[in-house]
């Protein structure tokens, strides 16, 4: 199957700080890309949609000026956590989706802010 | 009404045994049907996907899909302890995904 990669799969930082996470399809060229928070033993939430060459569209309640999400190629797409705050600490997961119809999730960013 | 139901469990079984996992929708407008498993702290891992109403069979997974009830069900034979996991369901219309909320199964040696 199709590989995304997400980087890096763990980081802590001081609040007020601005965290990038980048996500990046390995075999495949991506036409969208989606962003997902996961809160312990919740499903996932959808962030925001990407498509590559355009802005992104954010779901009702995500403020894009907090979590500005670039995708730039067809492989990589990166989520930038603007004065990052304890509660933005969670899980966030990137998926990716080819021109067939499966979307394939990276492995998981796990961000702590202290 | 959520678009997609599905009950969050947890599933706790023996080792060995068949696993029903189900979900139920509401959305006619559904076509592609996915089954996702996630371990703990890792992304979601695609298991199986189906289009039509019917089984896919793929090793020890069968996905069902009942278009006319819109209920779909993945049954997990012989489980095994590395078949814990949560199991998510999700379905898309267009070029919008819609998932289920998971369940957590749990397979005792």
């Amino acid at each position: 199957g199709a590989v995304v990669s997400q980087h890096p799969s763990w980081v802590i930082c001081k609040s007020g700080t601005s965290v990038k996470i980048e996500c990046r399809s390995l075999d495949f060229q991506a036409t969208t890309m989606f962003w997902y928070r996961q809160f312990p033993k919740q499903s996932l939430m959808l962030m925001a949609t990407s498509n590559e060459g355009s802005k992104a569209t954010y779901e009702q309640g995500v403020e894009k000026d907090k979590f500005l999400i670039n995708h730039a190629s067809l492989t990589l797409s990166t989520l930038t956590v603007t004065s990052a705050h304890p509660e933005d600490s969670s899980f966030y997961i990137c998926s990716a989706k080819s021109s067939s119809y499966e979307q394939y999730f990276g492995p998981g960013t796990r961000l702590t802010v202290t | 009404q959520k678009e997609v139901e599905q009950d969050p469990g947890p599933l706790s079984v023996p080792e060995g045994a068949i696993v029903s996992l189900n979900c139920t929708y509401s959305n006619s407008a559904f076509q592609y049907f996915m089954w996702y498993r996630q371990y703990s702290r890792k992304g979601p891992e695609l298991l199986m996907y189906t289009y039509s109403s019917g089984n896919k069979e793929d090793g020890r997974f069968t996905a069902q899909v009942d278009k006319s009830s819109k209920y779909i069900s993945l049954f997990i034979r012989d489980s095994q302890p590395s078949d814990s996991a949560t199991y998510l369901c999700a379905m898309k219309a267009g070029n919008q995904f819609y998932f289920g909320t998971g369940t957590s199964l749990t397979v005792i040696p």
